[in-house]
């Protein structure tokens, strides 16, 4: 593994199904995002975690939920998805240090019907 | 909250020189971060001001005015593997960033 890896790539998924979506990283890096991109609106946080076992609501967290067992995975869930859902999700960590700058994994396509 | 207003999108030649400028409003200052987004790809880090004045990195510089609540990304040199999205993005006090909705910026030959 090499950085941050998300899974799957792309899926579609029927509505009032449960989804989780992946992400593992190996930096070592203590803080990890998970944001939705949609157009129009640029990147919003759903959850955050600055350590493991530790997790945070971000600005739009509304029907996710978050997990951190330990430092490499932070896991997305939809409960029951809904077509308001579909987006492109991209997890990120951050280095520790003043700068703090954050890294993206490649991106989940989600499309909900 | 954070209040982040960037321009939709921007057009300049190859070769010229572009500025992409950012407002925001905040509610705990942090940092201030551009990104570069190219499309269907994730975002990658540009530049980070957490002081006022100018910051230097080859073609790429970023300004920071804390008083005023505004920032600049200036591409110089623009090549067309420039073309891309640029998002801005204020990190708060929790070290959690907002971003603006990204400025589309297309080079043409």
């Amino acid at each position: 593994i090499a950085g941050i890896t998300q899974a799957p790539t792309s899926q579609i998924l029927a509505a009032g199904r449960r989804m989780t979506l992946r992400c593992t990283q190996d930096m070592r890096h203590n803080a990890m995002y998970w944001y939705r991109q949609d157009l129009g609106l640029g990147l919003r946080l759903i959850h955050y975690s600055n350590t493991a076992g530790t997790t945070g609501k971000g600005e739009v967290p509304d029907g996710y939920s978050v997990s951190r067992a330990n430092t490499d995975d932070f896991p997305l869930t939809l409960a029951s998805a809904v077509p308001s859902q579909t987006s492109v999700y991209f997890c990120a960590t951050a280095r520790e240090g003043d700068r703090n700058e954050q890294f993206f994994g490649p991106g989940t396509r989600l499309t909900v019907l | 909250g954070q209040n982040i207003d960037q321009p939709t999108e921007m057009t300049a030649t190859e070769g010229a020189i572009v500025q992409i400028n950012c407002t925001y409003q905040t509610s705990g200052f942090n940092g201030l971060f551009w990104y570069q987004q190219h499309a269907g790809e994730a975002p990658t880090f540009l530049s980070y001001n957490v002081l006022d004045g100018l910051e230097e990195k080859g073609r790429f510089s970023s300004f920071l005015s804390r008083s005023k609540g505004y920032s600049y990304l200036l591409l110089k040199e623009l090549q067309m593997k420039d073309s891309a999205s640029y998002l801005c993005a204020v990190r708060d006090s929790d070290y959690k960033l907002s971003f603006g909705a990204g400025t589309t910026v297309t080079v043409r030959a």
